[in-house]
């Protein structure tokens, strides 16, 4: 019940396009949903988050939609560029107590020119 | 920017050894963590950190591991007796604060590569 599923693995996108990353949850605690972003060598890092009582964040071109009765939110990068390319993860965790992130298995993007 | 670091980059060590893994957190955060990501696998949950005591662990903390916070500025991992199945990257992270209903932002480290032999 504490997993977050992540898809695809791995995406490739040509320069200017859209890259779409989605992401299920199951325990209906979980209130607090952030995107990090990890480039080769680094730690991951916040991009983006977003609580359950909006439907749309958006951050320059990083859009993350959220669906509460479905369980899912996806991220949406728009005009995609080639300092894109990292690995992705959709996590969770709950407000309230010790922020335990549980973290999706990951996207590799790669943005091709 | 302050930012979280760690050592070493890279350990290679002999099953059965200990090793100890180091972070330095940002320097007003309260809050510490470790976290682990087997290659190919997703960014694990360890251990969080508070007051000089464990908050909470997952079912991987076993007994071999423990967390210390031995002066004003490092947080450390020690796996007692390494195994093969603990080579994996080992991440640290820090938050300045937690308030009801509002959740901090965790910076994590470059990490720490543990290879055992």
């Amino acid at each position: 019940q504490q997993q977050v599923k992540q898809s695809p693995q791995s995406l490739i996108v040509q320069k200017g396009g859209i890259s779409i990353i989605n992401c299920a949850y199951e325990n209906t605690a979980f209130d607090y949903f952030p995107w990090y972003q990890q480039f080769p060598g680094k730690g991951p890092a916040l991009l983006i988050a977003i609580r359950p009582d909006v439907s749309e964040k958006k951050e320059g071109r990083f859009t993350i939609s959220f669906n509460k009765s479905a369980k899912q939110f996806s991220l949406h990068i728009m005009d995609s560029q080639p300092g894109d390319s990292a690995t992705y993860f959709c996590a969770a965790s709950i407000s309230g107590g010790y922020q335990k992130v549980t973290f999706g298995i990951g996207t590799k993007l790669q943005v091709i020119p | 920017e302050p930012e979280v670091t760690q050592t070493p980059s890279h350990q290679v060590t002999q099953m059965g050894q200990e090793v100890i893994l180091r972070c330095v957190p940002i320097s007003n955060h309260l809050y510490f963590y470790w976290y682990r990501q087997i290659l190919g696998q997703k960014v694990e949950f360890l251990v969080s950190f508070y007051n000089n005591e464990i908050s909470e662990k997952s079912e991987i903390f076993d007994d071999q591991f423990s967390v210390e916070r031995p002066d004003g500025s490092n947080f450390t991992l020690k796996i007692r007796s390494t195994k093969l199945e603990d080579s994996a990257m080992y991440f640290c992270a820090s938050s300045e604060s937690w308030a009801q209903g509002r959740t901090d932002t965790q910076y994590f480290g470059p990490g720490t590569r543990l290879t055992v032999l």
